[in-house]
C-alpha cells in the first residue's frame, strides 16, 4: 500500500474548521484513502473514507486532488473532543476488511 | 451499532506470567481480527491478522510462540502474550472486520512489572 506524509502537528482555534493534509503521492488507481482518529488512550475511531470523488459525513469531509496525490480532511466546526492523532491511509479497494497501516499521523490540538 | 469490546481494560501483572487479552465483537460477525500493539507516543503497529477458523499471519519481527492467537469463534479472539517482560508493556487493540464492517476495540493496558 501507498504512503502517506502528514505534517507532525497542528493547532486550531474551537469553532474554526480543521483542515488536515496528506500527501499520498504513489497512490495507485485502486487505493482509496481513509481517515482515522485516535483520543488518547482510545481505540482508532473511523472518519471517512473515499476514492476519487468528494465526500462527506456527519463528522467530516474529505476533498481529494484530481490527480489524487493528496487529500484534505475538513473538521468543519472544530470543538476541544476533536483534539486526537488524526491518521490517513490508503488501502487497497474499498473493502473493510483489508490491513490498515498506520503512520505518525497529526497531532490536531483545538484550543479555546 | 455494532461494537467491539476488549477484556481487560488494563492488566498489571508480573514479569514471567501469562496474559490473555479478549476481544469481542457485538452484533456483527467478524471474520477477521487484527491484532495492533502501541507504545507510548508512537503510532499503531500491526502484530497479526487472524481469519476465523485458521491460524493468524504474524507481522515481520512478531514472535507467534510468545503472542498466541486464538480466533476460534466469529465472535472472539484472543491474544496471550506468554512469559511476558516489561518490554511487552504496551497497548493492545483489536479491529474486529467483516465483508462490510470495521470496528477498533478500545484497547487493553498491559503492564508487566
Amino acid at each position: 500500500d501507498a504512503k502517506t506524509t502528514q505534517p507532525t502537528s497542528m493547532d486550531c482555534a474551537e469553532g474554526r474548521a480543521a483542515n488536515l493534509p496528506c500527501n499520498h503521492s504513489t497512490i495507485s488507481g485502486n487505493e482509496y484513502v481513509y481517515w482515522y482518529r485516535q483520543i488518547h488512550s482510545q481505540g482508532p475511531q473511523y472518519i471517512i473514507h473515499g476514492l476519487k470523488n468528494n465526500e462527506t459525513n456527519e463528522m467530516a469531509s474529505l476533498i481529494i486532488t484530481e490527480d489524487r496525490k493528496s487529500s484534505t480532511l475538513i473538521l468543519p466546526h472544530a470543538t476541544l473532543r476533536d483534539t486526537a492523532v488524526y491518521y490517513c491511509i490508503v488501502m487497497t479497494g474499498g473493502t473493510s476488511y483489508g490491513k490498515l497501516t498506520f503512520g505518525q499521523g497529526t497531532i490536531l490540538t483545538v484550543h479555546p | 451499532g455494532a461494537v467491539v469490546s476488549q477484556h481487560p481494560s488494563w492488566v498489571i501483572c508480573k514479569s514471567g506470567t501469562s496474559v490473555k487479552i479478549e476481544c469481542r465483537s457485538l452484533d456483527f460477525q467478524a471474520t477477521t481480527m487484527f491484532w495492533y500493539r502501541q507504545f507510548p507516543k508512537q503510532s499503531l503497529m500491526l502484530m497479526a491478522t487472524s481469519n476465523e477458523g485458521s491460524k493468524a499471519t504474524y507481522e515481520q519481527g512478531v514472535e507467534k510462540d510468545k503472542f498466541l492467537i486464538n480466533h476460534a469463534s466469529l465472535t472472539l479472539s484472543t491474544l496471550t502474550v506468554t512469559s511476558a517482560h516489561p518490554e511487552d508493556s504496551s497497548f493492545y487493540i483489536c479491529r474486529g472486520t467483516s465483508l462490510h464492517e470495521q470496528y477498533f476495540g478500545p484497547g487493553t493496558r498491559l503492564t508487566v512489572t
